[in-house]
């Protein structure tokens, strides 16, 4: 595609309620980036992924969040038992660049999926 | 101490002015930087990156970087309406991790 999409662009869950968020990469694209925003916050790092492998979950909040890229293409951010600290945009991005320096060409973000526990 | 610090604004700028955009992060083996533009609602897009001490020009923006000092700053020439937004700062921490600041908030008055 032209750009990351993401889906759903907006999620309401229950508390205690599963969710997936999905992740389409620009195509080709070798890293895979999730960060978590919260309201009047900055991206906060979640994990990253070189093509299908997870090299650093180092920001998951909880064991509660989960990340894949099976395919090297298209993730899913799944959080379990949702929680209402969970609330926030969730965002990921891609670039063409694997390794260090992945971010030394340029990550295009998508547009988030804002995620609203009630 | 955060990692990455900005001052969250608003910052009030009249149009045609210079707004100045300042960032201090706290790992001294940082070597990358970015600033990031973010309007409401909407996802971040990279303006300018910088790596080496001095300023990088591109445009209107001008990135600024004291790896001495630990400070990185963005400088909007002839602010337009339209660069009312909020802007991140983003330093690489080790291979993959990209640090975020809060993101300072501007608004330039027509």
């Amino acid at each position: 595609g032209a750009g990351v999409s993401q889906s759903p662009r907006y999620k309401v869950a229950k508390r205690g309620q599963d969710v997936a968020l999905r992740c389409d990469p620009i195509s080709g694209h070798v890293s895979l980036f999730w960060y978590q925003q919260a309201l009047g916050q900055g991206p906060e790092f979640l994990t990253y992924f070189q093509n299908e492998a997870q090299l650093d979950k180092s920001g998951l909040p909880s064991d509660r969040f989960f990340a894949e890229r099976p395919e090297g293409s298209v993730s899913t951010l799944k959080i379990q038992r949702t929680q209402q600290e969970d609330s926030a945009v969730y965002l990921c991005a891609s670039s063409l660049v694997a390794g260090q320096g992945a971010w030394d060409t340029e990550a295009f973000f998508g547009q988030g999926t804002r995620l609203t526990v009630v | 101490q955060k990692e990455v610090e900005q001052n969250s604004g608003p910052l009030s700028v009249p149009e045609g002015a210079i707004a100045s955009l300042n960032c201090t992060y706290s790992d001294r083996v940082s070597q990358s930087f970015f600033w990031y533009r973010q309007y409401s609602g909407k996802s971040p897009e990279l303006i300018m990156s910088i790596y080496s001490n001095g300023d990088k020009e591109d445009g209107r923006f001008t990135a600024q970087l004291n790896k001495a000092s630990q400070y990185v700053s963005l400088l909007i020439r002839d602010s337009q309406p339209s660069d009312s937004a909020t802007y991140l700062c983003a330093v690489k921490s080790g291979t993959y991790k990209y640090i975020f600041g809060t993101g300072t908030r501007l608004k330039v008055l027509a």
